[in-house]
């Protein structure tokens, strides 16, 4: 079975800092890598996927993540958040046609 | 705009009572999901389906059922909601392509409490 992990529950960052969201999987087989993010109130959102081709993809809002297979991570990154990034965001794997989510990271942004 | 729907977006209903939430999506999606998920606790898969007539359980035990007689709808049913089943209902639906999903397209859940 695979299984996602997300090892920050909870990140404060105060505007303009830099942002690295943590997120590694298990999975023997070939994956599609997603980031998911929740603004408060709305319902989930694709931020970004990863299918094939450059481990570096970019997605919506400036964000970004690499994929890096030798490690089973698929790091979320951004290089200055804004106030408005204050949001939960889910990580999730597919692989075997089944989408397995991480359990999140809660990311407040400080004014 | 979303083209998944969930209905209703609250419920709070008593203990012994039946319920369907409701689950549609407009984009012929063969492939459809429901999530439930605690709060601030990651999403586990309870049903899915894929295609008509077509239903399995996920991960998570689930007292719930589902059904799709209909390619556009998925509906999900307690007989008899318990306080347990509070919780949150999220509905979501794919394409597929044979080797693997595209990006899920999710509808804005169904926040359920039973008293």
């Amino acid at each position: 079975a695979q299984s996602v992990s997300q090892h920050n529950h909870h990140v404060i960052l105060s505007e303009a800092a830099s942002l690295e969201l943590g997120c590694n999987y298990s999975y023997g087989g070939t994956v599609n890598l997603f980031w998911y993010v929740q603004y408060p109130g709305q319902h989930l959102q694709l931020l970004l996927k990863y299918f094939s081709g450059d481990p570096l993809v970019k997605g919506i809002k400036g964000f970004e993540a690499e994929f890096i297979k030798s490690k089973f991570s698929f790091n979320l990154r951004k290089p200055s958040v804004q106030w408005s990034d204050t949001a939960e965001y889910f990580c999730a794997v597919n692989g075997g046609n089944m989408l397995t989510f991480g359990g999140g990271t809660r990311l407040m942004v400080k004014p | 705009e979303a083209d998944i729907y969930q209905t209703p977006r609250y419920l709070v209903i008593g203990t012994g009572k039946k319920i369907t939430l409701e689950c549609s999506q407009t984009m012929g999606h063969d492939k459809m999901y429901w999530y439930q998920q605690d709060p601030g606790m990651e999403l586990h898969l309870i049903h899915y389906s894929y295609g008509v007539n077509s239903t399995e359980k996920g991960d998570l035990s689930s007292e719930s059922t589902v059904s799709r007689i209909r390619t556009e709808h998925f509906p999900l049913t307690l007989e008899s909601a318990r306080p347990s089943h509070t919780s949150q209902y999220l509905c979501a639906s794919s394409e597929y392509s044979g080797t693997g999903s595209y990006g899920y397209t999710f509808g804005s859940g169904t926040r359920l409490t039973v008293v």
